[in-house]
């Protein structure tokens, strides 16, 4: 079953500007991981945080994590057309190992 | 490149008959494999975790007599979806971890499954 909410659903941006997406999950997390899937395709795996971090980078992308509101932000910064994907956030949960449950995902597309 | 390989990434198959996707990792060894499936632009859906030399373990819902996974060894892990019905139609997933891959998940190419 899915953790929680991703928002927007869909998001369509120009190229060169900012993209943020957000997420919400329900229960505690041993960390949260951000992934990228273009059409049809894997998962290529973005960026991962910790339960005791609360920002981090990467590249162009900048990921929050808000433990007390159960949400999780990804922005990605000067956006390029081949940034146009769906988004998924995926959570893992203490003593769960490596089982992620994602988000319901944020397609995104970038307008040249 | 490609740690986990997938295959095949697309596949048609009749009602009523079975098919095989293959998950293997690459470069590493992969202790637990999972699952997934996605229907068009919707999320992932975990179906089981795939633990090497022991039975998978299901997610609520997902009947395991029809979604056969075996995970005989390190490196390979199969879903045979059994008799297949147009409505198991769908985009399925794999995605592997082991001792040396800590906290990063490796994810295949998908398989697409059509069944006609």
């Amino acid at each position: 079953s899915q953790q929680g909410e991703e928002d927007p659903q869909a998001l369509s941006i120009q190229e060169g500007e900012n993209a943020t997406m957000n997420c919400s999950y329900k229960t505690s997390i041993n960390n949260l991981q951000w992934y990228r899937q273009n059409s049809g395709r894997g998962l290529v795996h973005l960026i991962l945080i910790r339960s005791n971090e609360r920002e981090k980078h990467s590249g162009r992308l900048r990921v929050t994590l808000d433990t007390s509101k159960k949400s999780s932000s990804l922005l990605i910064t000067a956006s390029r057309a081949a940034d146009t994907a769906s988004y998924f956030c995926a959570t893992v949960p203490p003593s769960a190992g490596n089982k992620l449950t994602f988000g319901g995902g944020t397609r995104v597309l970038v307008k040249p | 490149g490609a740690v986990v390989s997938q295959h095949p990434s697309r596949v048609i198959c009749k009602s009523g008959t079975s098919v095989k996707i293959e998950c293997r990792s690459l470069d590493f060894q992969a202790t637990t494999m999972f699952w997934y499936r996605q229907f068009p632009k919707q999320s992932l859906m975990l179906m089981a975790t795939s633990n090497e030399g022991s039975k998978a373990t299901y997610e609520q819902g997902v009947e395991k007599d029809k979604f056969l996974i075996n995970h005989a060894s390190l490196t390979l892990s199969t879903l045979t979806v059994t008799s297949a019905h147009p409505e198991d139609s769908s985009f399925y997933i794999c995605s592997a971890s082991g001792l040396l891959s800590g906290n990063t998940i490796y994810f295949g190419e998908g398989s697409w499954l059509t069944v006609v």
